[in-house]
């Protein structure tokens, strides 16, 4: 069975400081990795993706994770926090070892602050 | 594209009344995916379907729950009786491979 734990429910920031929001998993199989982003009262948006290759993922709007198997973990950085930035942010694992799609399995989510 | 199409966006309903959630995926893809979060729960899977047939219904929470795909176009997630604590707000998603795209979520009240 694969979990995901985000460690932090509330991260709040200055704008223009640094964001790590903290994401590891376990699971049996390589996982394939996720972060989305979901602002009030909208779905879920991709932010960036791990599958396989390149560990050092960039996704949109400045954010990008690193993969790292040794420590199981798929921390979300952005160098520079924007006001726009502030929403809840989940990491996700998915096992794909059988081809196709498979369901996720989603941390409990981050709530990011920007100060200003 | 319009995206994952979902309906309604809201639903109030009175506990024991049938209540039908509806999907429209992204035209092309394969995999459709029903997704419920609440507060205390998180998100959580629900069920999906490949090609239109279910692949894993282990997260339906009990026997009221139920979900049909009748073609590649239209999903619908159907509680009946609903009860208070089925209150939450209800995510459908497509995917081709790995990446799931969501729909903006139903967000439902069982008073």
């Amino acid at each position: 069975a694969q979990s995901v734990t985000q460690l932090g429910s509330h991260v709040s920031v200055s704008e223009g400081a640094l964001v790590l929001l903290r994401c590891n998993y376990s699971s049996s199989v390589p996982p394939y990795l996720f972060w989305y982003v979901q602002y009030p009262n909208q779905g879920l948006q991709l932010l960036l993706k791990y599958t396989t290759g390149a560990t050092l993922v960039k996704g949109i709007n400045g954010f990008e994770a690193e993969f790292k198997k040794s420590e199981t973990s798929f921390h979300l950085t952005k160098p520079s926090a924007h006001m726009s930035d502030a929403a809840e942010y989940f990491c996700a694992v998915s096992d794909l070892s059988g081809g196709g799609a498979d369901g996720l399995t989603f941390g409990k989510g981050t709530h990011l602050i920007i100060q200003p | 594209d319009a995206g994952v199409i979902q309906s309604p966006r809201h639903e109030v309903t009175e506990m024991g009344q049938e209540v039908t959630l509806r999907c429209k995926p992204i035209s092309g893809h394969d995999y459709l995916f029903w997704y419920r979060q609440t507060m205390m729960r998180g998100l959580e899977l629900l069920i999906y379907f490949n090609n239109n047939v279910p692949i894993d219904d282990s997260g339906m929470p009990e026997d009221r729950f139920s979900a049909k795909m009748p073609n590649a176009s239209f999903s619908t997630l159907k509680i009946q009786p609903s009860e208070p604590r089925d209150s939450a707000v209800y995510f459908c998603a497509s995917s081709y491979l790995e990446t799931q795209y969501f729909g903006p979520g139903t967000r439902l009240t069982v008073l």
